[in-house]
């Protein structure tokens, strides 16, 4: 199994400013996963991160608003930008452990994030 | 582009009915994934089904996967109070690595 924690656990931020999400695994995995989850709903997949390349995002979501860093096989951030109200929600980092049969996703406790 | 829904968005019980939630994709799928997300947490994993028709236990819980892959259901037998929470599926098609999430399950079990 796979043991991420995430910092901050939660943030209050005003509107038009920037919060870095961070998200440490206790083994080194290839793909790192964000999601949102706004309450009461669904995870939405914002992007794909792996080691030494650009991020992969999703359908809705660009760098410029979320810029992610992977400097490592253990570690990435997300970056929320210009922040609005809109944005307000969970954020969770995910990885997947190939080290069973079956490659189940592990989830961080998730970064709740409330903007005014 | 892929959608994935859950029915019923909300189920009320009473501890020791059963609960059912269905699961429908829109795109077949190579494998799908259950997680649990009790209040306030994050997603758990269940268990993954990958073949068609493929039928799994868990205690009292059961897990399908459609004949045609386009679709899943989670049964559990006998609630109990600590079955309380969102269930969701997650799928994922061929030639993908990602996963989609349906729209989940919010289970409540009145005691």
């Amino acid at each position: 199994s796979a043991v991420i924690s995430q910092k901050p656990s939660r943030d209050i931020c005003q509107r038009g400013t920037s919060l870095t999400i961070q998200c440490q695994v206790d083994s080194q995995v290839t793909m790192m996963f964000w999601y949102r989850q706004q309450p009461g709903q669904s995870l939405t997949l914002i992007a794909t991160a792996n080691q030494g390349s650009e991020a992969t995002y999703e359908s809705g979501f660009v760098i410029d608003k979320f810029p992610i860093s992977r400097p490592n096989l253990t570690f990435s951030t997300l970056t929320v930008s210009n922040m609005s109200p809109e944005d307000s929600s969970i954020y969770l980092c995910s990885v997947e452990n190939w080290d069973r049969a079956y490659n189940e996703q592990f989830f961080g406790p998730g970064t709740r994030l409330t903007v005014l | 582009g892929q959608q994935v829904m859950q029915i019923p968005q909300y189920q009320h019980v009473q501890e020791g009915e059963d609960f059912t939630t269905y699961c429908n994709s829109s795109t077949t799928l190579s494998n799908i994934q259950w997680y649990k997300q009790r209040p306030g947490g994050h997603p758990v994993f269940l268990i993954q089904l990958v073949k068609s028709g493929e039928v799994k236990k868990q205690k009292r819980l059961t897990f399908q996967f459609g004949e045609a892959k386009k679709n899943s259901s989670l049964h559990i037998t006998a609630t109990q109070t600590t079955d309380v929470g969102t269930y969701f599926c997650a799928g994922r098609s061929s030639g993908t690595y990602k996963y989609i999430f349906g729209t989940g399950t919010r289970l409540k079990v009145l005691a």
